[in-house]
Parts: structure tokens; sequence; C-alpha cells
């Protein structure tokens, strides 16, 4: 199971683009990186998620290095909304199937 | 689309009794999770459906807890008998995929269900 580290907390003023990196050196060739979000009290949300090339979509973009050991995902345009505890996740393969294993994820601030 | 429901949102029951969480996937989908959540040990998975077939049921914490699919449509999650360690908020989650791909984990999560036990 590949492990994640992310930092516990980010800061980033509204409208400014909020980049949250990832690291995840020991990730093996199949494994997708994931991104979720968690708003206070709600459920995970999927994001965005990425094998080797760049991917954007309409809620964020995701750089994954070319070592693919590490990883950013950015939001161009962060709002209050977007205050949340954000996960990135390597995606295990165990026994023939995929599942995802949550960690403590960063909480990312937004403020005024 | 209505989403992943799941009911009750929020449960409060006493120690020792029964309790059963339910939980309607997203139409299509062929896979349903149910994980955890406490402050101690964040999100963690308890089992895994595929096709309505428990897949991996190695994170159900003891055999108190059991789980069930019995359609593509429908799946409970029962504690039996319940203890106060099992205060937490209860994820369905479901996805389109058949498990074997990495690529395929887009989750789709309910709202939870926040169980108190006392």
């Amino acid at each position: 199971d590949a492990k994640t580290t992310q930092p516990t907390s980010m800061d980033c003023a509204e409208g400014r683009a909020a980049n949250l990196p990832c690291n995840h050196s020991t990730i093996s060739g199949n494994e997708y990186v994931y991104w979720y979000r968690q708003i206070h009290s709600q459920g995970p949300q999927y994001i965005i998620h990425g094998l080797k090339n760049n991917e954007t979509n309409e809620m964020a973009s995701l750089i994954i290095t070319e070592d693919r050991k590490s990883s950013t995902l950015i939001l161009p345009h962060a709002t209050l909304r977007d205050t949340a505890v954000y996960y990135c996740i390597a995606a295990r393969m165990n026994s023939g199937y995929s599942t995802l294993t949550f960690g403590k994820g960063t909480m990312l601030l937004v403020s005024p | 689309d209505a989403g992943v429901i799941q009911s009750p949102r929020h449960e409060v029951t006493e120690m020792g009794q029964e309790v059963t969480l339910r939980c309607k996937p997203i139409s299509g989908h062929n896979s349903l999770f149910w994980y955890r959540q406490t402050m101690m040990r964040g999100l963690e998975l308890l089992i895994y459906f595929n096709n309505n077939v428990p897949i991996d049921d190695s994170g159900m914490p003891e055999d108190r807890f059991s789980a069930k699919m019995p359609n593509a449509s429908f799946s409970t999650l029962k504690i039996q008998p319940s203890e106060p360690r099992d205060s937490a908020v209860y994820f369905c989650a479901s996805s389109w995929g058949d498990g074997t791909y990495s690529g395929a984990n887009v989750l789709t999560f309910g709202a939870g269900s926040r169980l108190t036990v006392l």
C-alpha cells in the first residue's frame, strides 16, 4: 500500500490559487493517485485522479511529477466553500482488486 | 440523480441494542463500500461489495458487525450488540467498476449516519 504524506494544514486567501502537495514516493506503476475532499459534516467528495499525465477538470488540476513520487492538487481560484480536508490517496491493488485507504489529509482553510 | 442515500442520518441508542444502518447506492453502480469515521482513527474501510458479493471484509471490526447486500439497490450494516466504542459516522459509497482496475475508484459518498451509543 503506497503511503502518502501531506501537510497537516494550509492556508489560502480567497481568490488565490491553492496548491496542495502530496508525496507518494513508494507508489507502484499501476497505482492511480486520487484526490478527495471532505467539507465539515459531509461525506467525502471525489475531485480528480491520474496515473502519469497531468489532469484537469472543472474542479481542479492535478500535476504529477515525471517520476510519480509526488503530485500537486491545484484549485485555481479558491473560494470560502473550498475550506475542507483534502485527501491524497494512492489506490492500492490488493489480491487483484483496488480500494481506497484514506489518511489524515490536509486541512485547507480559505480566508477572506 | 438522488445520489447515495443513507438512513438514518442520526441514531442514538443504548449499549447492547441492535443497530441497523441502511444504504441505497446510485442506480447502475455495482460496487458498494462501507466506511467508518472517528476522530481517533479517521476514515476506515469496513467492507467492499462488488455485484452484491462481499469482496473484502477485512476491515469489519469483529463479529458484532455484519453487512449484507441482498440486491443491487440496497445494503445494510448491522451492529449487534452495540457498544459505546462503535460511536462514529458511518458512510456508504458506491461506484462503477469491478475493482480490478486502480483507475476506477471514483466513489460517490452518502451523507453518512451518525451513530451514538450511550
